[in-house]
């Protein structure tokens, strides 16, 4: 069954400090993973895709298959990255359930 | 603009109750689905439906009920057989067959609160 763990509910770093997000996956095949960001009385929105190789607002993340790991990564984090992450998992290519697969999150803040 | 409309964004039910919770959107996307948020549990899955007039339990469907009649609109119904329903409830939306590559439009969503 697929499956995506985030084991960190809250997460607190320094302003300027590295901030890493762990997502590690269960999933038949080569999964296109996506990271979404919900800031305080905003709605969930995505923030990056594995598929597209992007850099968001400094953040990247690399898919680990050895690990199965998606981490979200930042080298400066700023206090306006205080939000609430999760990590999504689409469905197995081919399959008939077409819903995403959600983590339960992590809060991460920010400190000055 | 295009996106997806959540309404109310507050709702207040009594005890006994049922309350439907609106969800539009104008992307023209096939499927749509309902979350519920709730404090350290993340997404749950409700309902979601990849075409009209047709629609599949999530993970936590008892006490809600919904329906498809248009491309459009899926709103959901909480129930009084819905034993906790007060929670942060969210819609999205996706294009059915490029979901892998662009996942979900989210609403900004409506919190039920029972009194």
């Amino acid at each position: 069954a697929q499956r995506v763990t985030q084991p960190e509910k809250l997460l607190s770093v320094f302003k300027g400090a590295p901030v890493e997000l762990k997502c590690n996956y269960s999933y038949s095949g080569s999964p296109e993973l996506f990271w979404y960001v919900q800031y305080s009385r905003q709605r969930l929105q995505l923030l990056l895709r594995h598929i597209s190789r992007e850099s968001i607002k400094g953040f990247t993340a690399d898919l680990n298959k050895g690990e199965t790991s998606f981490h979200l990564k930042k080298p400066f984090a700023q206090e306006e990255d205080s939000a609430m992450y999760y990590c999504a998992l689409p469905p197995i290519s081919g399959g008939s359930n077409y819903k995403l697969t959600f983590g339960k999150g992590t809060l991460l803040t920010v400190n000055p | 603009d295009g996106g997806i409309t959540q309404s109310p964004k507050y709702l207040f039910r009594k005890e006994g109750q049922n309350v439907t919770l609106s969800c539009e959107q104008n992307l023209n996307h096939d499927a749509m689905y309902w979350y519920r948020q709730d404090p350290g549990q993340g997404l749950r899955l409700i309902y979601y439906s990849q075409i009209v007039n047709d629609f599949q339990k999530g993970d936590i469907a008892e006490g809600y009920s919904v329906s498809r009649e248009k491309k459009e609109s899926f709103p959901l119904t909480v129930t009084s057989a819905q034993k906790n329903p007060t929670a942060f409830y969210l819609c999205a939306s996706s294009i059915v067959p490029a979901l892998a590559s662009y996942g979900y439009t989210f609403g900004s969503g409506t919190r039920l609160t029972v009194v």
